[in-house]
């Protein structure tokens, strides 16, 4: 069964870091595109990067040059490195699984709720 | 980046009713359309791929079609479990995006 449960989510300053924590089961992370989306209080869902199995990382413009997407291969994590925080990045950050053969996200995290707010 | 309008962004609409859903991309995706369903304080769950492909385990009644830069998802008959929002998301690009939304509310 294909498992993705997040962590590291909580209360941040404007201007200040978190990283978030993806644990994946079932699959390997290193043989699958991973990618992070979230969502703001009421609003919709924004697609915000995704980390080829090759290892390239690919952001929205949105988050560009503040965040930066990697895996531990060993621990079969995603991760997601956020810094320079902005209210505006305040949302439910969910990790997801691509399936590249159909190029669509099929396995989703129950999510992680980021607050930026002073 | 290529934009993914929705609208209207909420319908009301009764138990058994067919519900038609558009959405428009502002530059030709060909099939890279999928559709995903979303309740309250719950992840996404992925519909339709492809434009036209049923998820393995989504009932028959969603159906999606188009291609190029005019798509629809379709509910032939309006279920009590569907009343949710819908989103549109193109995968043609390396930066993907999704939908506005739609919301379907009970009429």
């Amino acid at each position: 069964e294909v498992l993705l449960v997040e962590s590291g989510g909580g209360l941040v300053q404007p201007g200040g870091s978190l990283r978030l924590s993806c644990a994946a089961s079932g699959f390997t992370v290193r043989n699958n595109y991973m990618s992070w989306v979230r969502q703001a209080p009421g609003k919709g869902l924004e697609w915000i990067s995704v980390i080829y199995s090759g290892g390239s990382p690919y952001y929205a413009d949105s988050v560009k040059g503040r965040f930066t997407i990697s895996r531990d291969i060993s621990k079969n994590t995603l991760s997601l490195q956020m810094n320079s925080l902005r209210a505006e990045d305040t949302a439910v950050y969910y990790c997801a699984r691509v399936r590249f053969d159909i190029a669509a996200t099929k396995d989703w995290g129950q999510g992680a709720l980021v607050t930026v707010s002073s | 980046d290529i934009q993914m309008t929705q609208s209207p962004s909420s319908l009301s609409a009764s138990v058994g009713d067919r519900v038609t859903l558009p959405c428009r991309a502002s530059q030709s995706i060909s099939s890279y359309l999928n559709w995903y369903q979303q309740k309250p304080g719950k992840a996404p769950k992925l519909l339709i791929y492809a434009a036209s492909n049923l998820q393995s385990g989504v009932p028959s009644r969603f159906s999606g079609s188009g291609s190029g830069t005019d798509f629809t998802l379709t509910i032939s008959s309006l279920q009590p479990e569907d009343f949710a929002t819908y989103y549109c998301q193109q995968s043609y690009s390396t930066l993907w995006t999704f939908g506005q939304g739609t919301k379907v509310e009970i009429k």
